[in-house]
């Protein structure tokens, strides 16, 4: 079985901070793990993905993610918010081996304050 | 057109109505599904077609009504719905099997409001 958990639903960052989202998977195989953001009233973009390659993924817009086994963790960090960062952030995980199960999170809605 | 494209992008629908949802994607996935995303609540998954076939139904409610007549169409039917149906409904694409599945891509969503 498979989960995702998201640690804070809301995550407020000065702009030019750090942000850091957080973000913990249950899984019984070694899973696929992703990043998305939404912005209002669209779908979801995918942000970056990792897939057993290598263990930092950078993404888009300056996102990047560690996979940590031994934490089962995946957090979403920049190194200086934007105040076009702002959004809501999904964590998702799929098992490889079925392709078409993917499991979010309940999701972290970013604030960044000017 | 590229990527995931969805249609009506804002629907405002009576609870005796019937209406559609449509979906394409242009991307040669061979996945589509249906999601539910309601405020304050957790993405929900509703229907998967892979390859054509319902592979998963989430137990939802018989008046929604999904339809994949090609790997590149889907379309949510839409009946006798009630207000806590009001949500945005987002369609995604992926391709799976082999040795890699690729992650999900959504079309922008209906914005649906049931009066």
């Amino acid at each position: 079985a498979q989960s995702v958990t998201q640690l804070g639903s809301h995550v407020s960052v000065s702009e030019g901070a750090l942000v850091l989202l957080r973000c913990n998977y249950s899984s019984s195989v070694p899973p696929y793990l992703f990043w998305y953001v939404q912005y209002p009233n669209q779908g979801l973009q995918l942000l970056l993905k990792y897939t057993s390659a290598a263990t930092l993924v950078k993404g888009i817009n300056g996102f990047e993610a560690e996979f940590k086994k031994s934490e089962t963790s995946f957090h979403l960090t920049k190194p200086s918010a934007h105040m076009s960062d702002a959004a809501e952030y999904f964590c998702a995980v799929s098992d490889p081996q079925t392709g078409n199960q993917f499991y979010f999170g309940t999701g972290t809605s970013l604030t960044v304050i000017p | 057109e590229t990527g995931v494209t969805q249609t009506p992008r804002h629907l405002v629908m009576g609870m005796t109505n019937k209406k559609s949802l449509k979906c394409e994607q242009h991307l040669g996935h061979n996945a589509m599904y249906w999601y539910k995303q309601s405020a304050k609540k957790p993405l929900e998954l509703m229907f998967v077609y892979s390859l054509e076939e319902r592979v998963e139904n989430n137990s939802v409610p018989s008046r929604f009504s999904p339809e994949c007549p090609n790997s590149s169409h889907l379309f949510l039917h839409l009946h006798t719905l009630q207000p806590e149906d009001s949500a945005l409904y987002l369609c995604a694409s992926s391709q799976t099997g082999g040795t890699y599945n690729s992650p999900l891509h959504f079309g922008n969503g209906t914005r649906l409001t049931v009066t």
